[in-house]
């Protein structure tokens, strides 16, 4: 399946900084969703992107597919505790397997 | 809340032994998808069924390991003469259709 990278591997915030982690890919993807995982928890869907230049908001969440469809961002403004956890992009391929990235690990420190 | 439910959750065994696991959908989801996650890696595909069709198989998924899902409903994985590089998280995710995927909480398999 299609690859994705994903950058950084870990990052270690003080409460209210911002965070941005990144999925990159060598090839146009059809679509990209974005998963978190708490620690000892499974993954849990966030959203889907289909669309070149999608930019979609949860709340202090933003996701966005970039304009050639290689690239995607999660960015989290202000920073809280319950966000710890790893953060997945993945792509679903055409048989519905979704191919993830490694995950980048997100510490928030009082 | 009748999600997807994963037995057992922890498995110890010795290397040479067979194991078995269990999923339970969501009900109504006609697909089912396991997967296999190693610590700091993301989750890794090995097989998906629509209803009881096993339609795509991982190149991941050795002769070692089987799955099933005998009447659309819950699903088994079963991994024979296990070896010490199968110690993993196995996950299963249930979807209607092409849908959102819901995840299990897992059976962490331990190999000695």
């Amino acid at each position: 399946g299609q690859q994705v990278m994903q950058i950084p591997q870990y990052q270690h915030v003080q409460e209210g900084e911002d965070f941005t982690t990144y999925c990159n890919s060598s090839t146009t993807l059809s679509n990209i969703q974005w998963y978190k995982q708490r620690p000892g928890g499974h993954p849990v869907f966030l959203i889907q992107l289909v669309k070149s230049g999608e930019v979609k908001k949860q709340k202090r969440l933003t996701f966005q597919f970039g304009e050639a469809k290689k690239n995607s961002s999660l960015h989290i403004t202000a920073t809280q505790t319950t966000d710890v956890g790893t953060y997945f992009c993945a792509h679903k391929n055409s048989g519905y397997a979704l191919n993830f990235g490694k995950g980048t690990s997100l510490l928030v420190t009082p | 809340d009748t999600g997807v439910s994963q037995n057992p959750r922890h498995k110890i065994t010795k290397r040479g032994q067979n194991v078995t696991f269990r999923c339970d959908p969501i009900s109504e989801h006609n697909r089912l998808y396991w997967y296999r996650q190693t610590l700091g890696q993301g989750p890794e595909f090995l097989t998906y069924f629509q209803n009881e069709a096993q339609l795509e198989k991982s190149r991941l998924l050795s002769d070692r390991f089987s799955a099933e899902r005998p009447k659309g409903s819950f699903s088994t994985l079963e991994i024979q003469r296990t070896e010490q590089g199968d110690s993993a998280m196995y996950l299963c995710a249930s979807s209607l259709d092409g849908g959102r995927q819901y995840f299990g909480p897992g059976t962490r398999l331990t190999v000695t």
